[in-house]
């Protein structure tokens, strides 16, 4: 079975300062890696995706994580934050043999961005 | 083209009584999973349907739960006789190769 580690449950960061989200998983088998975020009366979006190849992904708002095999670790880092970047975010893994392909998540970090 | 449609989106029961959820999934994704959030907690999978048919539905938490997918279009969650504990956030989400495409949820509070 799959497991994921959110360490930080809640985050508190200043405008455009940097933050990272650390996200640790547990799988002794291969994994496809994800970060969802759900904005404030929203449901879940995906921000960005490790499937294969380069093990840095950057997402389209400046978002970046990067997969480390030997520490088990998908951290989601942006250099500087927005006020608009309020929300929850979620690590998920899922396997990649069969066809199941269900969702393992988080806890789920809360990241507040304060003016 | 249209997202994952749940509804609805808010819900408010007494316990005891009878609540069904919807989800319409993204058109020809054969893959429908759904999930299920409590009290803060971490998004627990319930079911995957393949198509009309239960794949996996060893996250269901008990038998006062069902599910259905009526020709492998939008899917159903039940929940007779509810209980406090199943209040919380249930998401559905289809799926075709590794794109999962999420619904906003429905908010179920059982009072």
């Amino acid at each position: 079975a799959q497991s994921v580690t959110q360490l930080d449950s809640q985050v508190p960061v200043f405008e455009e300062a940097p933050v990272e989200l650390r996200c640790n998983y547990s799988s002794s088998v291969s994994v496809y890696l994800f970060w969802y975020v759900q904005y404030p009366n929203q449901g879940l979006q995906l921000l960005l995706k490790y499937l294969s190849g380069s093990t840095l992904v950057e997402s389209i708002n400046g978002f970046e994580a990067e997969f480390n095999k030997s520490q088990t670790s998908f951290h989601l880092r942006k250099p500087s934050v927005h006020i608009s970047d309020t929300a929850e975010y979620f690590c998920a893994v899922t396997i990649i043999s069969g066809s199941a392909r269900q969702l393992t998540f988080g806890s789920g970090t809360q990241l507040t961005v304060l003016p | 083209e249209a997202g994952v449609t749940q509804f609805p989106s808010h819900s408010v029961i007494e316990k005891g009584q009878t609540v069904t959820l919807r989800c319409d999934p993204i058109s020809g994704h054969d893959n429908l999973y759904w999930y299920r959030r409590v009290m803060g907690k971490e998004i627990k999978f319930l079911l995957h349907f393949v198509k009309e048919s239960k794949q996996d539905e060893s996250g269901m938490p008990n038998n006062r739960f069902l599910a259905e997918r009526t020709g492998g279009t939008y899917s159903t969650l039940k929940v007779q006789p509810a209980e406090l504990e199943d209040s919380g956030v249930y998401f559905c989400a289809s799926r075709q190769g590794t794109g999962y495409t999420f619904g906003s949820g429905t908010r179920l509070t059982v009072v």
